[in-house]
């Protein structure tokens, strides 16, 4: 069964501060995306990386794949309150389901 | 266009009552899912359809059936209402242009039903 760890689990943090959020697998990837979802919304894609090493940016946000494609990562610099939200990261690519880890929520205080 | 809709919004049902929810998509994609999404357990995923007239079983499958008679519908039926399926219930769809349902498409969430069984 594959799955995918994500960490922390919450996140409080103020302004301006800069956070890593963690998502990690023993299973091997073809993708991997990332979604945040606010209260009471459905998540909405971010980025897909499906490429060993690859980095990419949206704006404040830095997400990479690992080289191995088990793991990815994503950086806020410089959080800002409209960060606020859970963050979702899921693996697929193959014939299996589409694999969610259980979010990172985090809280960007003013 | 709307995107993913689903109705009811909200719901509260009482054990062993049935009920329906409805997913309509109108960006005329191929492939569609239901997830439901409880605390400390992430989304897990209920049905998912790769076309009009098929469905096939996700994670989690039992105690839900499901309908793709229309490629812009997707119908997700509790016909003896637990509390165990008390949570908040996602649909999605997605182009299905990867070819592969799980793939590199991004998947297109509606706004969820909270259902409540008591």
């Amino acid at each position: 069964t594959q799955l995918l760890e994500q960490s922390p689990q919450f996140l409080s943090i103020q302004e301006g501060e800069n956070l890593t959020v963690y998502c990690n697998s023993s299973s091997v990837f073809s993708s991997l995306q990332w979604y945040r979802q606010e209260p009471g919304e459905g998540p909405v894609l971010l980025v897909t990386v499906v490429t060993g090493g690859e980095v990419k940016k949206l704006k404040r946000l830095t997400f990479q794949f690992g080289d191995a494609r088990k793991d990815s990562s994503l950086h806020i610099t410089a959080a800002q309150p409209g960060d606020t939200g859970l963050y979702l990261c899921a693996g697929g690519g193959g014939s299996e389901k589409l694999v969610f880890g259980k979010g990172t929520k985090l809280t960007v205080n003013p | 266009n709307a995107g993913v809709t689903q109705t009811p919004k909200f719901r509260v049902l009482k054990t062993g009552q049935s009920m329906t929810l409805l997913c309509a998509q109108d960006m005329n994609h191929e492939y569609m899912y239901w997830y439901r999404q409880d605390p400390g357990m992430g989304l897990r995923l209920i049905h998912y359809s790769v076309g009009e007239g098929t469905t096939a079983k996700g994670e989690v499958p039992d105690g839900y059936n499901v309908s793709r008679l229309k490629k812009q519908n997707f119908l997700l039926g509790l016909e003896s209402a637990a509390p165990s399926q008390t949570s908040v219930y996602f649909c999605a769809s997605s182009p299905g242009t990867s070819g592969r349902a799980f793939g590199t498409d991004t998947q297109y969430f509606g706004p969820g039903t909270r259902l409540t069984v008591l």
